[in-house]
């Protein structure tokens, strides 16, 4: 059971926009900045978004995120079938003293 | 640029342990902490430690209180994780993962798959 909580699946056709949720808490999320990665099947997770809303370099800017109270989303406009993969979000807790993570969403490009 | 790189694919008994490696490269090493986050097949990420390099202090969570020993080697920028008691659902993808750079999770180790089996 993941500590932030995110919907399995999203899907969408190329060109959509495409949001992902994640929720949390007052010690997670409510107090510390979210993070976005993005993992391809069979490779490690990679940072696509920071700081809720800041994308490093080399990721496109179809991809921003939000945050607001103990939830964040993410948001994919533009979908390209480059897309598909595994989304999770992150936050410092400040309970645990660590990071927690969603359970991750499944993103699918019909 | 950063890299991360681990040890190799590992298949251990129940009840043995297992220790895995993870060379830093590209930045200071002991500017940073480092995480270890495990994955089980078809699961989320799941944090297991962390280990403040500069003053050389770990945090487990507790999950993992006494089986999990988070150690490095400053003078090799290598870090190491020591897993032990292994029970058939330890069988995941481990990652190194470094924090307090662009975010307190940012560049991550190609993964070290662990198969505990009878």
């Amino acid at each position: 059971q993941s500590v932030l909580t995110q919907p399995p699946s999203a899907s969408g056709t190329p060109g959509q926009r495409v949001t992902i949720s994640c929720s949390g808490s007052s010690s997670n999320i409510g107090s510390n900045t979210v993070i976005w990665f993005q993992q391809l099947p069979g490779t490690a997770p990679k940072v696509f978004i920071y700081s809720n809303n800041e994308r490093p370099s080399g990721v496109p800017d179809r991809f921003s995120g939000s945050k607001s109270g103990t939830s964040a989303s993410l948001a994919i406009s533009g979908l390209q079938s480059e897309d598909e993969a595994d989304y999770h979000c992150a936050a410092w807790d400040d309970s645990l003293n660590g990071p927690v993570f969603g359970g991750g969403t499944k993103l699918t490009v019909l | 640029q950063v890299h991360l790189v681990q040890s190799g694919a590992e298949v251990k008994r129940p009840g043995a342990s297992v220790k895995i490696s993870c060379k830093a490269s590209g930045y200071t090493f002991t500017n940073y902490y480092m995480h270890w986050v495990r994955q089980a097949p078809g699961q989320g990420l799941e944090w297991m430690g962390t280990i403040n390099l500069n003053v050389i202090k770990t945090h487990y969570a507790q999950e993992f209180q006494g089986r999990l020993t988070v150690t490095s080697d400053t003078s090799a920028d290598t870090l190491y994780m020591d897993l032990s008691s292994l029970r058939s659902d330890d069988t995941a993808v481990y990652y190194c993962a470094r924090g307090g750079g662009l975010a307190v999770v940012d560049y991550w180790g190609q993964g070290t798959l662990v198969t505990v089996s009878s």
